[in-house]
């Protein structure tokens, strides 16, 4: 089992363009929640998806959004990127909300 | 409002001498606490978690729900211990899964 795997490892956009970070979680997991980690931060939680929907999500704006697709994987996708999403973006998945996530290595996505 | 400190962001002893990482929570209820380590160039992956009260790799960490603290102790720290340490907690109910980190602290352990 590869574990949780994500892609594209790194990533350079430009302020305004669209980006989209993809996920598959750990082989027999159903919920995947994404984090952004900014430079010298924790990992900030962004939404979390379980059976397709969205369950949770954090504090981030609308241009932020995801999907589940029905083999557990799922995207990210960030529209009108800005300077300020330049960060690291993990991927967790775990076996539904209460079990331990484990967490992908991370897409590094600068905007410049 | 939950909240995850972290008072140190780096971390530095001696092989062998005892070592502790503090961390301190607010959350309005009983969360569950985590303690996730990240080495060098590998994923962030799970420590321990206080519900299990397990030793993993000679740590321990104890909740204080009268302090709000969830420190992370290990009696002699060995230089195979080097890394950022993440204290987290996830809430129950409309929240369980959902972590709140802390911005971690980077502990050096010299030789």
């Amino acid at each position: 089992d590869a574990g949780v795997t994500q892609s594209p490892t790194h990533l350079i956009k430009t302020r305004g363009q669209q980006v989209t970070l993809r996920c598959s979680p750990k082989s027999g997991h159903d919920t995947v929640s994404w984090y952004q980690q900014a430079l010298g931060q924790g990992p900030q939680f962004i939404f979390q998806y379980y059976e397709e929907e969205e369950r949770q999500r954090g504090n981030f704006p609308d241009r932020f959004s995801g999907h589940q697709f029905p083999n557990y994987s799922s995207e990210l996708n960030v529209n009108a990127l800005l300077l300020g999403d330049s960060a690291l973006y993990l991927c967790a998945s775990s076996l539904e909300s209460r079990f331990e996530a484990f967490f992908g290595q991370g897409t590094r996505l600068t905007v410049v | 409002a939950q909240r995850v400190t972290q008072p140190e962001k780096l971390l530095s002893v001696f092989k062998g001498a005892p070592v502790e990482l503090k961390c301190n929570y607010s959350y309005s209820g009983s969360p569950e606490l985590f303690w996730y380590v990240q080495y060098s160039r590998q994923r962030l992956q799970l420590l321990l978690r206080h519900i299990s009260r397990e030793s993993i790799k000679g740590f321990t960490a104890d909740l204080n729900k009268g302090e709000t603290s969830f420190h992370l102790k290990k009696p002699f720290a060995q230089e195979e211990d080097s890394a950022m340490y993440y204290c987290a907690l996830s809430g129950r109910g409309s929240t369980l899964g959902r972590l709140y980190f802390g911005r971690g602290t980077q502990l050096t352990v010299w030789p």
